[in-house]
């Protein structure tokens, strides 16, 4: 179990710049979320994959963020024309199981500045 | 939609002392699932402990164990002999319960600073 990987740790852009990070969830693991966490705040839920399918996706996901997941293991977030609300940490979690009750797991996160 | 309050932003106890940070949470479901996590200044969330609602009895981890009044909605920590290590950001989290399979995004409280004072 080599935990949950995120890639970059750090990301500084300029406004306007597109950014996109990766994350490598635990291996056996088929769902996959990303959640958004600003300084001072608890993390706050943008969307969940179940393998491939994005099942989830919250009213915070605006049309310049899309997430991906192709062959249901690794998943990217790409932000488009990153405006300086987007920095923030972007965390990503995993679990297993059909039912509600699979412990997440979370990566490092990646932290974004948009200068 | 679910609210969960953490009203305490931080708090400071000395080493091997019992604490208990407190968690009220807004839902009209009745089945879900209560956690508390840690987020020590690496970053990483680790899971605490977890509650069933249709469960009485709390739930209980070594030094962690839970007092889950469900009736009043409240969902607090506490931790019995307290650690440097202990010292963290922990969240209370809400999660629904969808029968049938499937999952929700996790709600989460603003946290509380937990320090533990040598």
């Amino acid at each position: 179990d080599t935990g949950v990987s995120q890639n970059p740790r750090h990301k500084i852009t300029k406004r306007g710049q597109n950014v996109t990070f990766r994350c490598d969830p635990i291996s056996e693991h088929n769902r996959l979320y990303w959640y958004r966490q600003t300084l001072g705040q608890g993390p706050e839920f943008l969307t969940y994959f179940q393998n491939e399918a994005q099942l989830e996706k919250s009213r915070l996901l605006s049309d310049r963020f899309s997430a991906e997941r192709p062959k249901g293991s690794f998943s990217t977030l790409e932000i488009q024309r990153t405006e300086q609300g987007d920095s923030a940490m972007y965390l990503c979690a995993s679990s297993r199981g059909q039912g509600s009750n699979s412990p997440l797991h979370f990566g490092n996160g990646t932290r974004l500045t948009v200068t | 939609a679910q609210t969960v309050t953490q009203s305490q932003p931080e708090m400071s106890v000395q080493e091997a002392e019992t604490v208990t940070l407190s968690c009220t949470y807004d839902t009209s479901e009745s089945n879900y699932y209560l956690f508390w996590y840690k987020q020590p200044p690496s970053r990483q969330m680790i899971l605490v402990i977890r509650q069933e609602a249709y469960k009485q009895q709390n739930a209980t981890e070594n030094r962690f164990s839970v007092n889950f009044q469900k009736a009043a909605k409240s969902f607090s920590l506490k931790i019995s002999d307290s650690q440097l290590g202990d010292t963290a950001m922990y969240f209370c989290a809400f999660m629904k319960f969808r029968s049938g399979g499937g999952a929700d995004g996790l709600t989460f409280g603003k946290g509380t600073h937990l320090i533990i004072q040598p």
